[in-house]
């Protein structure tokens, strides 16, 4: 059975410093990932997705994530934080086409950035 | 503008009542869902409708009962629920189909927050 694990339940950086979410997975085959992020009283939003090829994959608001097959690691990064940026981050996998292919959410990290 | 919109957004219910959660998409979209979210859990993924075919039914109780009459519309029929039911429902969206379209986002609706007393 696939999974996703995202060890912090919160990460808290001051403005202006480099952020890292952490996310690993557990699936069979190539994984489809993606990291998507809620504001509050809002729904989730689609940040960015890794499906092959460059494993930097950038995405909005300035994010990145870097995946990393040989860890089985999938960290979401911004080399410089904003206030804005606070917010509830989840990590999601899904197996390739052909298996029982239903999207993991993991249970979110909040982000908490201060001046 | 999410592209999907749910109403009410918030909705307070007893355990005898029977109200209706309801999900539009203007995306063009032929796949929709229902998510439950409850704090310091992972979403839990309830219903999913492709080309307005029931797609998977992931052991939900028969107290919730989902309706998809076309690719933009869904509704979550409630009845007798229970306290434990309260948490943020959301309904999303994506393009829907098999193979390489197992890649496409979710597109989320800000949800419903349901209390049930």
């Amino acid at each position: 059975a696939q999974s996703v694990a995202q060890p912090e339940d919160q990460v808290n950086v001051a403005e202006g410093n480099p952020l890292t979410v952490k996310c690993t997975y557990s699936v069979s085959g190539n994984p489809y990932l993606f990291w998507y992020v809620q504001y509050p009283n809002r729904g989730l939003q689609f940040l960015l997705k890794y499906i092959t090829g460059d494993n930097l994959v950038k995405g909005s608001y300035g994010f990145e994530a870097e995946f990393n097959k040989s860890q089985t690691s999938f960290h979401l990064k911004k080399p410089s934080a904003l206030v804005s940026d606070s917010a509830l981050y989840f990590c999601a996998v899904r197996p390739p086409p052909g298996t029982a292919s239903k999207l993991t959410f993991g249970t979110g990290t909040r982000l908490q950035v201060t001046l | 503008e999410t592209g999907v919109t749910q109403t009410p957004r918030h909705l307070v219910m007893g355990m005898t009542n029977k109200k209706s959660l309801k999900c539009e998409q203007h995306l063009g979209h032929n796949a929709m869902y229902w998510y439950k979210q409850s704090a310091k859990k992972p979403l839990e993924l309830m219903f999913v409708y492709n080309f307005k075919e029931q797609t998977e039914n992931n052991s939900v109780p028969s107290r919730f009962s989902p309706e998809c009459p076309n690719s933009s519309h869904l509704f979550l029929h409630l009845h007798t629920l229970q306290p434990e039911d309260s948490a943020l429902y959301l309904c999303a969206s994506s393009q829907g189909g098999q193979g390489a379209k197992v890649n496409s986002p979710l597109h989320f609706g800000n949800g419903t927050r349901l209390t049930v007393t």
